[in-house]
């Protein structure tokens, strides 16, 4: 079986602050990793994915994530966030390719002017 | 191309009816998904259809079932509702086994 912790249930910054969401995961075989975000009274809107090759994967909307097979963690990374950030964010695993996403409880950002 | 489009955007019910959702997933999809995200957490994985069966199913009860139709269109229906079905219902389509899968904009459901 899989489960995904995201480490911050809320985590407040300033505009034009970097920011780092953290995501670990446990799983006995190799998943595929993403990261969704969902704005208020929306759906889930893909950021980022990792299938295979380089761990270092860049994203819509400025985000990027590392996937760190060692420390079994995806963390999420922007430079510079903005006031529009603000949303909740999801880790999601899955061990097939189309298969069901298992999701983390979420992290909700909060930029502040 | 509308993406994936769900019906109705809210509804309230009472205790003990019975509810159906409707999905319609992005043109040139053929694989539905149906979640169930409860206030403050991450969504839930209740089933998966393609080719008109049920493919996956996660650690739901027998109330919650399914149909998907030859169009690809799917429905998911809870029957004898509780008060702990209240949640924002999520369909995902996708392209057969691309792992890319799209959200609709969910449906939420209020059992009073």
């Amino acid at each position: 079986a899989q489960s995904v912790t995201q480490l911050d249930s809320q985590v407040p910054v300033f505009e034009e602050a970097p920011v780092e969401l953290r995501c670990n995961y446990s799983s006995s075989v190799s998943v595929y990793l993403f990261w969704y975000v969902q704005y208020p009274n929306q759906g889930l809107q893909l950021l980022l994915k990792y299938l295979s090759g380089s761990t270092l994967v860049k994203g819509i909307n400025g985000f990027e994530a590392e996937f760190n097979k060692s420390q079994t963690s995806f963390h999420l990374r922007k430079p510079s966030v903005h006031i529009s950030d603000t949303a909740e964010y999801f880790c999601a695993v899955t061990p097939n390719q189309g298969g069901k996403l298992i999701f983390g409880q979420g992290t909700e950002l909060s930029v502040k002017p | 191309d509308a993406g994936v489009t769900q019906s109705p955007t809210h509804l309230i019910k009472t205790r003990g009816q019975q509810v159906t959702l409707r999905c319609s997933p992005k043109s040139g999809h053929d694989t539905v998904s149906w979640y169930q995200q409860a206030l403050g957490q991450g969504p839930q994985f209740i089933f998966q259809y393609y080719e008109e069966e049920e493919r996956q199913r996660g650690n739901f009860p027998d109330r919650f079932s399914g149909h998907q139709f030859p169009n690809y269109s799917s429905e998911l229906n809870v029957n004898a509702l509780l008060l702990g079905d209240s949640a924002l219902y999520l369909c995902a389509s996708s392209e057969g086994t691309n792992t890319e899968a799209f959200f609709g904009q969910g449906t939420r459901l209020t059992v009073v």
